[in-house]
């Protein structure tokens, strides 16, 4: 167990349809990294939040958007869903976010558009 | 443009034998390497990494190579255990300010019993 926490596991939606996605970090980090893993796909990096303030943008498209809140926890928030957005989504957490430091990966939403 | 890439994306060994993965990059200015494992339903986990400034690492049962000159770097892990099928990833990171860690497409290790 990573002590990162994902919510849900499964999503299952339509296109045209917005969800958000939940991530609690591991007890005493205070960044948090969100990937989207597609099928047969590396993991593409989305974007990374360090105590509440944006510090790295990806390829992540204006459809999607993040934020961090003072207790720490994160949310994804897709919308105008469209199928290729189906994906395995991951949050990840370390402590400062700076260069060196091991990345802890949650178990994983995974999001179905159909 | 930037990019980390894996050769093979399959790899069968025998359970024993040990097992070589490798990986390419194209940022010379990354300044830290790693690999992780992703096995089934689960999400990624550390499992060794390596800074520019060095050529080997080793850990338990695994070994980073890196090259600089070529842009390479493989993930060596010795007498391969059934346990070790999975996803592996090499991944890079820049070497100023915050972390923008890059992942690799990923090579799936089969792990013959």
């Amino acid at each position: 167990d990573s002590g990162v926490t994902q919510t849900p596991k499964h999503l299952i939606t339509a296109t045209g349809q917005r969800v958000t996605l939940r991530c609690s970090p591991r007890s005493g980090d205070l960044s948090v990294y969100w990937y989207q893993q597609s099928l047969d796909q590396g993991l593409q990096f989305l974007i990374h939040y360090y105590n509440g303030e944006e510090r790295a943008k990806g390829n992540i498209l204006e459809r999607f958007s993040a934020q961090q809140f003072p207790d720490l926890h994160s949310e994804l928030n897709l919308s105008s869903l469209e199928l290729g957005d189906s994906a395995l989504y991951f949050c990840a957490s370390s402590g400062q976010g700076v260069v060196g430091e091991k990345l802890f990966f949650g178990s994983g939403t995974q999001l179905s558009v159909l | 443009g930037e990019s980390v890439g894996l050769h093979l994306p399959t790899l069968s060994v025998q359970e024993g034998d040990n097992s070589i993965i490798n990986c390419a990059y194209s940022n010379s200015a990354s300044d830290y390497f790693i690999w992780y494992k992703q096995e089934s339903g689960k999400g990624p986990q550390f499992i060794i990494d390596i800074r520019s400034n060095m050529d080997k690492r080793q850990g338990q049962r695994v070994t980073v190579l890196l090259n600089k000159t070529v842009k390479h770097l493989s993930l060596q892990i010795a007498a391969t255990q059934p346990g070790d099928s999975a996803v592996y990833f090499c991944a890079e990171n820049r070497a100023a300010g915050y972390q923008k860690v890059t992942f690799g497409t990923g090579t799936k290790l089969q792990v013959i019993p």
